[in-house]
Parts: structure tokens; C-alpha cells; sequence
């Protein structure tokens, strides 16, 4: 499989629970990033990866814990969240986090909805 | 501070008339501007780079420092035009997108 891939696709939860959602990327890619996309705001950057070392937490709540095992595999651990952390999840990569590479093209995932119940 | 505003939350407009869909930013250094679209069902995906000067889908976006925008144009909107559309600007200092909150466009047959 080529691309960004995502699972779930859709995950509802409550308070209490925890789960964790996947990002695989089939590109060859060197930075990763976990965004929330909310209805009628702007994409919020949430986590980004470069060769597997976490470069910036745009001050995301404790509850949202990243994990980036290798540099094709993304996780978002999830526990006790709030109705308001519901949206919709994008994973992305990019080729390079660097002068020389960064190009600005981010290779998105299909998302995971997430509901908070 | 660093921002992309994109003003219309909602554009809608009949098939074969000119499109417009406005973008403007603030940015203290020099910027790199993105268009991303994304269709019904679909991943969001990049559209158009400003760097590339290239045309897309029948989509022109002009950089113009001096208005500080980057208004993505097409002369003849088609059906499947009908999408969300980011602006996006790169932040050099960090290699990350600054983004706008998007412009849903709606072709009316």
C-alpha cells in the first residue's frame, strides 16, 4: 500500500477510555505529523516527528500522548479526553524537516473521526 | 505574529463563471504560499505552490508582496471544483504550514 495510511477511520469513545490511533507511511518520508481538524478552525498542529524524535508540541494537552516507534509509524495514544477533543485526526509526512528538504508538501492521511462521548 | 486569513468561510458561484478565492498573510520574513485542496471523501492534498508558478487544474495563484496576498483564480469554474480550499504559508524558521481556516466552494450547475 502506497501513501498515508490511518486506522480507525472512525473511533468513539468515552471519558474513560483508552485507545490510540495509527498513522504508516509507505513514502520514504523523514517527518511526521499528528493535526486536529476541527469544524470551521484552522488545521492545529498537534505533534510533529523528524527521524523518530519529537521537534514540537504545540502545548497539546497531556491526555493526547504521541508515540513514533521508527520513522514510517505514528501513533496518538488517547486517554481520559473531553467531548470537545472530537474531530477529525490527520496524520501527515513530509520528505524532510530541514532548509535543504522542506519543500511545504505534506502528504496527508485519510483522518480518523473521533467521537467523544 | 504569523497568520494566513482566508476571509470567505463560504464561496458559491455558477458553473463556467471566474472563481476567486482569497488568501492574505502576515509574515515577517520572505514566504513560501500553498494552496491545499480538499475534495468530498477525500484526503486533503496539495494544489498549488507559488514557488512553482505552475497552473493546476486550470488554478493560478499570484504571490503579491505588496497586498500580502495569494488569491487562488480560475477563469471557468467546473463541478468538480467544488471542494475546501486551504492558503498555507511555510514558516522557515521551522519548517512547519501556518494555516488558513478554509474556503468551502460550492459550484452551482
Amino acid at each position: 500500500e502506497t501513501g498515508v495510511t490511518q486506522t480507525p477511520r472512525h473511533l468513539v469513545m468515552g471519558m474513560t477510555n483508552k485507545k490510540s490511533l495509527k498513522c504508516e507511511q509507505h513514502l520514504g518520508h523523514n517527518a511526521m505529523y499528528w493535526y486536529k481538524q476541527s469544524a470551521k478552525k484552522p488545521l492545529e498542529l498537534m505533534f510533529v516527528y523528524s527521524l523518530e524524535e519529537r521537534v514540537e508540541n504545540n502545548s497539546v494537552p497531556s491526555r493526547f500522548s504521541p508515540e513514533c516507534p521508527n520513522s514510517s509509524h505514528l501513533f496518538l495514544h488517547l486517554h481520559t479526553l473531553q467531548p470537545e477533543d472530537s474531530a477529525l485526526y490527520l496524520c501527515a509526512s513530509s520528505q524532510e524537516l530541514s532548509p535543504k528538504g522542506f519543500t511545504g508538501e505534506l502528504f496527508f492521511g485519510e483522518g480518523s473521526r473521533l467521537t467523544v462521548l | 505574529a504569523q497568520r494566513v486569513t482566508q476571509p470567505e468561510k463560504l464561496l458559491s458561484v455558477f458553473k463556467g463563471a471566474p472563481v476567486e478565492l482569497k488568501c492574505n498573510y502576515s509574515y515577517s520574513g520572505s514566504p513560501e504560499l500553498f494552496w491545499y485542496v480538499q475534495y468530498s471523501r477525500q484526503r486533503l492534498q496539495l494544489l498549488l505552490r507559488h514557488i512553482s508558478r505552475e497552473s493546476i487544474k486550470g488554478f493560478t495563484a499570484d504571490l503579491n508582496k505588496g497586498e500580502t496576498s495569494f488569491h487562488l483564480k480560475k477563469p471557468f469554474a467546473q463541478e468538480e471544483d467544488s471542494a475546501m480550499y486551504y492558503c498555507a504559508l511555510s514558516d522557515d524558521s521551522n519548517y512547519q504550514l501556518i494555516w488558513g481556516a478554509g474556503t468551502k466552494l460550492i459550484i452551482k450547475p
